[in-house]
């Protein structure tokens, strides 16, 4: 069965410095990969896919992630955080029938002023 | 477009009272799922559906039931709430469970 790390449950970073989300997945096929946020009381929205194309993703908002078989990682990257970027994110890999979604836990990223 | 609708918002129930979650999308997404929403431990999936009259359970069906009558409504029907079913509900559509997933507003739900 398919399952999902998520290796942070918070993360708390400075306006203007880097972001890593850590998410670590088991599979034991070719997986697809997703990145949601969630902003407080709203629902999800998509952040980027991997789908077996290239293995560095680039999503909406200045993210991007890096798919690492070797790792099984698929890690979440940003070069300079902004206040906006507060939310909760969820790693999501799908199974091997493509029928049902495996959500991580979330990591909770805090922006400081 | 309204994309993923879900209705009500809100709802409070006793134990033991049933009701009906329902959700419908307007772009023809023959992918339909409920997922339940619990602090720390993301989202879960309930049900799902491939298309109409074509359901199938996901990781926590139990006290649960769906159907598929039309592409566009997914209602998720309570039989019997309990107080482990406090949550916050979320639907979602998309083309495939491989494409993007849309997200209903939510429904949060408190079953005293």
């Amino acid at each position: 069965a398919q399952s999902v790390t998520q290796l942070d449950s918070h993360v708390s970073v400075s306006e203007g410095t880097p972001v890593l989300l850590r998410c670590n997945y088991s599979s034991s096929y070719s997986p697809s990969l997703f990145w949601y946020v969630q902003h407080p009381n709203k629902g999800l929205q998509l952040l980027l896919k991997y789908t077996s194309a290239a293995t560095l993703v680039k999503g909406i908002n200045g993210f991007e992630a890096e798919f690492k078989k070797s790792e099984t990682s698929f890690h979440l990257t940003k070069p300079s955080a902004h206040m906006s970027d507060a939310a909760e994110y969820f790693c999501v890999v799908s199974d091997s029938g493509g029928n049902k979604l495996v959500f991580g836990a979330g990591t909770i990223l805090r922006v400081k002023s | 477009n309204a994309g993923v609708t879900q209705t009500p918002k809100f709802q409070v129930l006793k134990t033991g009272q049933s009701m009906t979650l329902q959700c419908a999308q307007d772009m023809n997404h023959e992918y339909m799922s409920w997922y339940r929403q619990d602090p720390g431990m993301g989202l879960r999936l309930i049900h799902y559906s491939v298309g109409a009259g074509i359901t199938d359970q996901g990781e926590v069906p139990n006290g649960y039931n769906v159907s598929r009558s039309t592409t566009e409504d997914f209602p998720l029907r309570l039989l019997s709430a309990a107080p482990s079913q406090t949550s916050v509900y979320f639907c979602a559509s998309s083309r495939t469970s491989r494409n993007e997933q849309f997200f209903g507003p939510g429904t949060r739900l408190t079953v005293l």
